[in-house]
Order: C-alpha cells, then structure tokens, then sequence
C-alpha cells in the first residue's frame, strides 16, 4: 500500500512557539492531503487539507505546504497553545489500490504551557 | 443529530466469538469507512465502501467484513475474534470519496480476552 512517513512522532513546544510536522508520499499520483487531529480519548477531526494543484494553504495558525517534486508536504502551527495538544496524522491517497486513503503514524504534540 | 455514530461504545469478548459493530450516519455521504486504531495509536484503513464498490485493504483478514444493508449503514462483522483484534475502531463517511472530509464515528474499544 501507500507508504506515508510521518516525522517526528512526539513533539514539544513552549506555548506561543511554533510546531513543524513533515509527511512523505510515495505514490507520485496522490493528489489529495488532508491533515487530522484526534485529542485524548476523542475521533479524528480534520483541520486543514491541501490539493496537488496548490503549494500552500492557510487557515488562521494553521498551514500546509505541499511539495509535490520532493513528495512532501507539512503542516506548521504558529502562537500554539495548550488547546493544540493532540495527536497529528497527515494522510495521503494511494490510487494504485483503488483510490485507499492511508493515514501517517501520527504525531503526538505537546504544547507546554 | 449526531453525524456518525457507531454502537456499541465498548464491547469485551471472549476469543473466538463473533461479533459486530454498527455504524449509521446521517448526512447523506455516499461513501463509509472502516479504521482500526491500534494501542500505539496507528490508524489504519480497512474497508471503503459506496453503493458501487467495496476497496478491501489486502492486510486485513477474511475473518472481517462489511455489510451494508443501505447508504447509511455499514457495519463490521467480525468471526472467530482474536487478541491482536483488540483496539478502537472507527467508522467514518465522506460525500464523493476519498478527495474529501472524511467524518469520523466515537470509535468502539473491543477488547478480546
């Protein structure tokens, strides 16, 4: 199936400091990258999602960026806050199975108050 | 006017029984989804599926299988359960597919003992 790295897998920031999360596809033909938050004990939620034909979106503190020559893309939260504590998981589509959609390992942010 | 929801919340069973999980959403989407989330947080696709195609993830035993008895029901059918089948599963739906948000269920905890 997809393989979709995800990088780091726990983070910590001071609150009001930024958090960098990287993703790598491997199908070249993936052209949808949605990034979900799933608190404690909560669903997934999504939070922001990117298209092939952008390099960028942003929503507020939140933004993703999209490489599609490197196949990368990343999502940055600026001023975190207590309230962003959460685990990350980017995603990606793998078409060669049908269009399946394949989530990244996750990323457990902490941020520190 | 819960959008998915998925009974029941918890369920603790024996090895080797059978067992099912339901999940009914109300908003019209076209296509559901089936997630398992394991101890270390994994989420992984299981089944997709819409009224013209089900997308079997080829890792995922015989032993599981979606029914659905209309558009906004799928439920999971499990036999013969295991201890590695122990973990948070997750139903979700999407209108028009993987290339867009995807709803997420409150999850169900089994636990096989």
């Amino acid at each position: 199936g997809e393989n979709v790295e995800q990088h780091p897998s726990t983070l910590s920031v001071q609150e009001g400091d930024s958090a960098v999360i990287k993703c790598t596809y491997s199908d070249s033909a993936s052209n949808y990258f949605p990034w979900y938050k799933q608190e404690l004990g909560k669903r997934p939620q999504l939070i922001i999602d990117i298209r092939s034909n952008v390099g960028e979106k942003k929503d507020q503190r939140i933004a993703v960026t999209l490489n599609k020559t490197a196949k990368h893309f990343s999502l940055h939260i600026t001023e975190t806050q207590p309230e962003d504590s959460a685990v990350y998981f980017c995603a990606a589509i793998w078409r060669n199975t049908g269009n399946q959609f394949y989530f990244g390992t996750g990323t457990s942010l902490t941020v520190i108050p | 006017d819960t959008a998915v929801s998925q009974t029941p919340k918890y369920l603790v069973t024996q090895m080797g029984n059978d067992k099912s999980i339901k999940c009914e959403q109300n908003l019209g989407h076209d296509t559901m989804y089936w997630y398992k989330q394991d101890s270390k947080k994994f989420l992984k696709i299981m089944f997709s599926y819409n009224n013209k195609e089900l997308i079997i993830n080829e890792t995922v035993p015989n032993r599981f299988s979606p029914k659905s008895p209309d558009k906004a029901h799928l439920n999971l059918h499990i036999n013969s359960l295991e201890l590695g089948d122990s973990a948070v599963y997750f139903c979700a739906s999407s209108q028009g597919g993987v290339r867009h948000e995807q709803f997420f269920g409150p999850g169900t905890r089994l636990t096989v003992l």
